[in-house]
Order: structure tokens, then sequence, then C-alpha cells
């Protein structure tokens, strides 16, 4: 069964920073990029941006650069971001498209989300 | 940066038709997708490439464009399809995924 599972929510105070993890299986994690997203509280979904896996290369919305930090350990199938940010939002990971052709644009699994909460 | 225009709300009665659309510039030459939110969950994708569903997703829901629009259909509308539904393209230009603002569907 194709699934992510990203780590449970979190608590930080203001001006830190938090790392959420997202493991995937059920498939090569390898294969397919992977993609963050965020949702404020009744909001809509706001995309962040992209690791490839395999070689470990980025994008990111022009939003986040800065203050945004994906990265991967193949080891364990697991992508992290790593971010500072005040706002208290929920990241979602999903699956992309495959990292070799044919490409597609859309994102077809999700995890379940991880709440960060900033709190002094 | 690109942006994609979804009304805010939809509201059906139950057995009807609801019609979500989702507008952009050039859409035409874009493929759209779609994810339903439902309360308190994370999203899951059921039209992709503008027309296609993922296994599992149900005939009632389908997708269509023409022009600079698309819309999603959802054929007799039950109580479970209550649900935040968001289109999504990628931006070639930019190399930047984009959703709309999303639609909150209220089944009367």
């Amino acid at each position: 069964q194709v699934q992510l599972v990203q780590s449970g929510a979190e608590v930080k105070k203001p001006g830190a920073s938090v790392k959420v993890s997202c493991r995937a299986s059920g498939y090569t994690f390898t294969d397919y990029y992977v993609h963050w997203v965020r949702q404020a509280p009744g909001q809509g979904l706001e995309w962040m941006g992209w690791i490839n896996p395999q070689t470990g290369v980025t994008k990111y919305a022009e939003k986040f650069q800065g203050t945004v930090t994906v990265t991967r350990d193949t080891s364990i199938s697991t992508a992290y971001m790593e971010l500072r940010s005040d706002d208290t939002v929920v990241y979602y990971c999903m699956r992309g498209s495959p990292v070799v052709p044919p490409y597609y644009y859309y994102m077809d699994v999700w995890g379940k989300g991880t709440t960060v909460t900033v709190s002094s | 940066s690109y942006v994609l225009t979804q009304p805010p709300s939809v509201s059906v009665a139950p057995g009807q038709t609801a019609r979500i659309t989702c507008g952009g510039n050039n859409l035409g030459s874009k493929s759209v997708h779609w994810y339903q939110q439902k309360p308190g969950q994370g999203p899951v994708l059921v039209v992709y490439d503008d027309r296609d569903r993922p296994s599992g997703i149900p005939e009632r829901l389908s997708g269509s464009k023409s022009g600079n629009t698309a819309t999603l259909t959802i054929s007799r509308v039950e109580a479970g399809d209550e649900a935040d539904y968001y289109c999504q393209v990628w931006d070639s230009s930019s190399d930047h995924y984009v959703f709309g603002i999303g639609t909150k569907v209220t089944v009367l």
C-alpha cells in the first residue's frame, strides 16, 4: 500500500524552527518527486516546493525561498522540511511525478498532515 | 504569478448536479487537476489531466474543460460530497504548482 507517513504535531515558540518528516512506503522513494504544501486554518492549499529524492535537487516557491529547506534521507525513505515560520498551519507532503519521463504534474498520494502550532 | 479563479462556494440539493468552475489565463494549454478535501482530512486527488479519474473515484465525479475554464461536475450529489474542492495546474513559465482558492460545496 502506497503511503506517506508524516511526523506528529509540533508546538514551537515564535522564531524557532521546526523539522517535519515524511516517510514513504509501498513504492521506491527515489523514483518520485516529493512535494510540500501548507494550509493555514480555514484557508486554502499553498504549494511550497519539491525535492527530487534521487538527486536531492530542490525547487521552492518564491514566497518560501530562504525560510524553507527540504532534504531527504534515502536510507530510510524519508523527506524532511525544515522551516522558520511564525504561522500556525498544517503541512502536507505528497508524492508527485516520476523523476524520469513521462512526467505528470499532479500529486497522487498525500500524507495526513502535520500541524505546527506557534505559541509563546 | 499564475492565478486560478474558483467560486468560494456552491450549494446544491441532494440528487442534483454541482458544477465547480476553475478559470485561468491560457488554461486551455494546461492540464487541470482536482482535489477533494473533507472536513478534518487531507486532500484526495479526484480528477487528473482535465478528465481522468484515479481508481476508486466514483463516476459521479467528472472533469471537463472548455477554453480557459475547467469544470468539476458532481452528479447525483450525496451528503458525503460535502467538502472543499481545489483545482491545480503546473505553471511552466515559473515551474511552480498553483492551486485555486478552493470551492466549498454545501449539500442543502
